[in-house]
């Protein structure tokens, strides 16, 4: 098994563009999530996914925008890029009961 | 509101000796409780996950305790070791409608010193 990637690793964004952050998984588990991690502080939650085609916002789900096609697959869409979206975004999964886990990491700078 | 809080915020000790992280929270209904180990610049990394009925579990030198009366976690590293050095997360689920969402502690940052 892969796991939970990631792409890209890194990306660098000029205001007001846009995106799509990747987020795959292959252990077939129903839930899917993607925070972020702002420097020295925890991960919040931006949105989150119980199974294909249903998805619910997170604590911080502005600017963000996520869809379910199917249950491998988890993208997370930057509408407008902010300098404030600076961050570095964690993708997880996790069977239901089951531990999370976490793919590796992908880091956004938004001039 | 759904909460999850770590203690301390940081923490200091030298190499072999033990310590414990804590972690108390206001999810409610409870699913399981986990703890997250996150070296710099790495993905969390599971370490325990403990389900209502379980008051211990343990994971190498890691010991994870909780008591789902007062909400209390606490995580015990044993013998510690310069690898030791991250930061460590507590992660509480809640069940049936909450099952998606998960609260995060900010964590609790630890060095370990030779």
């Amino acid at each position: 098994n892969a796991g939970v990637t990631q792409t890209p690793k890194f990306q660098v964004l000029k205001t007001g563009q846009s995106m799509t952050l990747q987020c795959a998984q292959d252990m077939n588990h129903e839930y899917m999530s993607w925070y972020r991690q702002d420097p020295g502080m925890g991960l919040r939650l931006i949105h989150y996914s119980v199974g294909a085609g249903i998805t619910d916002q997170g604590e911080v789900p502005n600017g963000y925008n996520v869809s379910r096609s199917t249950t491998e697959d988890f993208p997370l869409r930057l509408l407008s890029a902010a300098p404030s979206q600076t961050s570095v975004y964690f993708c997880a999964s996790r069977g239901f009961g089951e531990t999370q886990y976490f793919g590796p990491g992908t880091r956004l700078l938004v001039l | 509101k759904n909460q999850v809080e770590q203690s301390p915020q940081s923490l200091i000790i030298l190499e072999g000796k033990n310590c414990t992280l804590q972690c108390n929270y206001t999810v409610s209904p409870f699913s399981n409780l986990r703890w997250y180990k996150q070296d710099t610049g790495r993905g969390p990394v599971s370490l325990t996950i403990m389900t209502f009925s379980e008051n211990t579990k343990s994971n190498g030198r890691y010991t994870a305790t909780l008591d789902a009366d007062t909400k209390q976690s606490s995580l015990h590293i044993t013998a510690s070791q310069l690898s030791d050095s991250a930061s460590y997360i507590c992660v509480v689920s809640g069940s049936n409608t909450n099952a998606g969402k998960s609260t995060f502690g900010d964590g609790t940052t630890l060095t370990v010193k030779p």
